[in-house]
């Protein structure tokens, strides 16, 4: 059974750092074809792509985030770590972070519960 | 970036009902087209992937078609647990986008 959990600080201030953990059981970051993304949404607002690592260390980035962003994957501990620089009011959101599996074709089949950050000074 | 285009944006149907919701993306993405739920406080579960493949569990009254740029989500016999918002996302070049969501109500 494939589970991934979001883990973080609830709260930053504008111009900090965000670090986001997703740990995860069920599957490996060694196994060829296998992904984790991060995805977000702002309160009342739609789901929006952030970021994406597959097992061969490819590393995809939202263009409109790309500058403020790192991803990684720690194979031994399963998680990925997902770093946003310069953290505005505007990051206020939930972020999840989810499975894929195919390159796409079979989209994000288990997700974490999500976890929530506010950027307030 | 693909643009992903949901309508309508909201809907009100009745329990028993027969809706359907369309996704047009603004340049052809083959088969690479997936839909979520998403009920109030949750994560996403993901409904269809491939524009047409139920994932499992999912019951069959959920079905999806289309392929290139325009696809449908169509929810035969509409339950109580339906009433929900539903984003469709495309997985054929990042970023991955997703629709801007279409909040099924209760009429």
């Amino acid at each position: 059974q494939i589970t991934l959990k979001e883990s973080g600080p609830m709260q930053v201030k504008p111009t900090q750092t965000l670090t986001l953990t997703c740990s995860f059981s069920g599957f490996s970051l060694i196994t060829s074809g296998v992904g984790v993304a991060w995805i977000r949404q702002p309160p009342g607002k739609a789901l929006e792509w952030v970021a994406l690592i597959h097992s061969n260390d490819d590393k995809r980035y939202s263009p409109s985030l790309k500058s403020r962003l790192s991803i990684t994957k720690d194979t031994s501990k399963n998680q990925v770590v997902l770093t946003m620089a310069n953290m505005d009011p505007a990051d206020t959101a939930t972020y999840y972070c989810a499975h894929m599996y195919g390159s796409g074709l079979y989209g994000m089949d288990v997700w974490g519960q999500g976890t929530t950050v506010t950027v307030s000074s | 970036d693909i643009q992903m285009t949901q309508s309508p944006s909201s809907l009100s149907a009745s329990v028993g009902d027969r809706v359907t919701i369309t996704c047009r993306a603004s340049q052809s993405i083959s088969s690479y087209l997936n839909w979520y739920q998403q009920r109030p406080g949750k994560a996403p579960q993901l409904l269809i992937y491939a524009a047409s493949s139920l994932q499992s569990g999912v019951p069959s009254r959920f079905s999806g078609s289309g392929s290139g740029t325009d696809f449908t989500l169509t929810i035969s016999c509409l339950q109580p647990e339906d009433f929900a918002s539903y984003y469709c996302q495309q997985s054929d070049n990042t970023p991955y986008t997703f629709g801007q969501g279409t909040k099924l109500e209760i009429k």
